[in-house]
């Protein structure tokens, strides 16, 4: 079983603050890493699919960058507002079974008005 | 818009039931997998299928069978339930390798 771990756990931030989280993942055999978001009583959606060593990818006020190399994943989210509230995933898949993902356990984000 | 169903939101069973949970897709994907969610833990593998017919272990497949007899459709059957198994069950799919995976809205299950 691969050995993807992401932190904080949970995070609780002001309505207007920037905050930012951590994807780990093996970074040996890398083909892909996903980010979603998953709101309570919702489907867990992507954000991003990233497969490049140094990929930047931004979405609104959420961005992510991408260090294959070493294994780490970024989550940005500049001012952040109540509905960015959710649990945030990370998932990676590995070239030997690209069809696969495997899950990060979550951070937690609350956004206090 | 790709739609994944799954056939209940919540679902209460006893311990030894025989028990079904229903994904559908809408989207033609060949790929479909099974994963529950636990405080903590994240969401973690049951089972996945690439084709019809076809199916492949995941992380944690003990207690649990699947069953895909057409491409839109892919079942997870709880044989004889306990009450270890109580979780969300989310239904996924995606169409090709490396590709983002779409979710259903999940089954809370309770078992008794």
């Amino acid at each position: 079983i691969l050995n993807v771990e992401q932190s904080p756990q949970s995070l609780h931030v002001q309505e207007g603050d920037s905050t930012n989280f951590t994807c780990s993942f093996p970074s040996s055999n890398f083909y892909a890493l996903h980010w979603y978001r998953w709101e309570t009583a919702k489907s867990p959606e992507a954000l991003f699919v990233m497969t490049l060593n140094g990929d930047e990818k931004k979405k609104g006020r959420i961005s992510a960058t991408l260090n294959t190399k070493e294994g780490y994943s970024y989550l940005y989210i500049k001012g952040s507002q109540p509905e960015d509230s959710a649990t945030y995933l990370c998932a990676f898949i590995s070239s030997g079974s690209a069809r696969q993902l495997t899950f990060g356990s979550g951070t937690q984000l609350t956004v206090l008005p | 818009d790709v739609k994944v169903t799954q056939s209940s939101r919540y679902l209460v069973k006893r311990t030894g039931e025989k028990v079904f949970l229903e994904c559908v897709q809408d989207m033609d994907h060949e790929n479909m997998f099974w994963y529950r969610q636990d405080p903590g833990l994240g969401l973690r593998l049951i089972y996945f299928s690439y084709d019809v017919k076809m199916k492949e272990k995941g992380d944690i497949p003990e207690g649990y069978s699947v069953s895909r007899e057409k491409k839109e459709r892919f079942s997870l059957i709880l044989e004889s339930a306990s009450t270890n198994q109580t979780s969300m069950y989310l239904c996924a799919s995606k169409l090709r390798r490396g590709g983002e995976q779409f979710f259903g809205p999940g089954t809370r299950l309770t078992v008794l």
